[in-house]
Formats: C-alpha cells, structure tokens, sequence
C-alpha cells in the first residue's frame, strides 16, 4: 500500500512569490491535514480538508489556503511569501470521520525562502 | 485552548537502556486521544503508540509503553532495551473530535552504542 506522497521535495521561492504544494493521501483515506514545521517550533496545525471541504484551519493568516480534489489530493497554495514561511510542510491522511484513527504523514516538502 | 508541553528538549540514553520521555496536556475536552509520533531524520512521521482517554490501562507495543495519568494531565513514553534506530525526535500530540492534531514541541533522542 503506497503511502502519503508530497511534491515536490524541495522548493525555492523568493519573498512575494506564491508557492503551491501537493499531497496524495493513503488510498481510502478522505482526510487530508496540512502542518508546518518550522525549526525550533514543532508541527503547527494549518488546514484540514474532508470530502472536498475545509472543516478547520489553525491560526494562520489568509495567504494560506488550499483545496481538495474529487480524488482526495490536496493542494496547499501559500500566497505573497514571507521568510518566515521557510519551514517543512508535512501532509497527513486519516480515514474520514474517524478522529481516533492515526493520521499517517508523508515525508513533506522543505520551502525555502530566498 | 488545548496545549501539550514537552519539557524535555533533549535526552540520551545508551542502547539496550531503558529511557522515559515526558508530555504533558492540558485541554477541558474529556474525549480525546493521545499519540506519540516519531520523526526519524528521513523526516516522515511515524506513528509510535497511542492511547485513547477514556481507557486507563496505558497502552503498549512491543519496547514502547505508555504512563497515562488522566488526572495529572501526563503521558510519558517509556522505550525498554533501547536501540541505535531509536533515535529520533519525538513528539507528543493530542487530538480532539475536532480533527485537530496538536503537536509538543519535541524531545530529541540519542542513543549511545
């Protein structure tokens, strides 16, 4: 069973510019979770995504947002970028409607900001 | 609002040892779950164990055990017979019926041959 897949790996963008990154969740799994990880802060929760629709987000401001596709994918588009958005960007997949089921991440996407 | 505090930054042990990483919690939620992820230097997230709030035998899986004390608000990771591929950052979260994860900041393990 293939896992959560990121893309891309790395990304490099310059302040201002807008960055989108993607996540292909575990086959059957309709929950898709976005996290960023900046160095030294831990995983911060950023977006949740079920049957297409965004049922919660994390206190980030509006420049973050994204979407999920009929498949269950998932985009995350970062608008206007900011140094500080330098970080690892993690994606998890859970089963839908099922909190108590273990979100499984995949091995995320690195954003650096120039 | 929900948070989950892990107070040590970093913490060594020598293989076949036996370490315990401490977490702990607080939210007013009394339906919850807690989990400890590991994140090797490959950086996925890996599931370690996890243990649902309204169960008070602590869970286990194999060299990984759990102390959860419900009214202290406190879920310790006990790792026995210690070895080299344990370490890793680990990380304690909490869960709520909202979906939403919420991460510690993290204890980084070595473990000495």
């Amino acid at each position: 069973e293939a896992g959560v897949t990121q893309s891309p790996t790395h990304l490099i963008k310059t302040r201002g510019q807008q960055a989108t990154l993607r996540c292909s969740p575990i086959s059957g799994h309709t929950s898709v979770y976005w996290y960023q990880q900046a160095l030294g802060l831990g995983l911060q929760f950023l977006l949740w995504y079920d049957e297409g629709e965004e049922r919660n987000r994390g206190n980030f401001p509006p420049r973050f947002s994204g979407r999920q596709f009929p498949n269950y994918s998932s985009e995350l588009n970062v608008n206007a970028l900011e140094l500080e958005d330098s970080a690892l960007y993690l994606c998890a997949s859970s089963l839908a409607g099922r909190y108590n089921q273990p979100q499984h991440f995949g091995d995320g996407t690195r954003l650096s900001i120039l | 609002a929900q948070t989950v505090t892990q107070s040590q930054p970093e913490m060594s042990v020598q293989e076949a040892e036996t370490v315990t990483l401490s977490c702990t919690y607080d939210t007013s939620e009394s339906d919850y779950y807690l989990f400890w992820y590991k994140q090797p230097p490959s950086r996925q997230m890996i599931l370690v164990i996890r243990q649902e709030a309204y169960k008070q035998q602590n869970a286990t899986e194999n060299r990984f055990s759990v102390n959860f004390q419900k009214a202290a608000k406190s879920f310790s990771l006990k790792i026995s017979d210690s070895q080299l591929g344990d370490a890793a950052m680990y990380f304690c979260a909490l869960i709520l019926n909202t979906d939403k994860l919420i991460f510690g900041t993290g204890t980084r393990l070595q473990v000495f041959p």
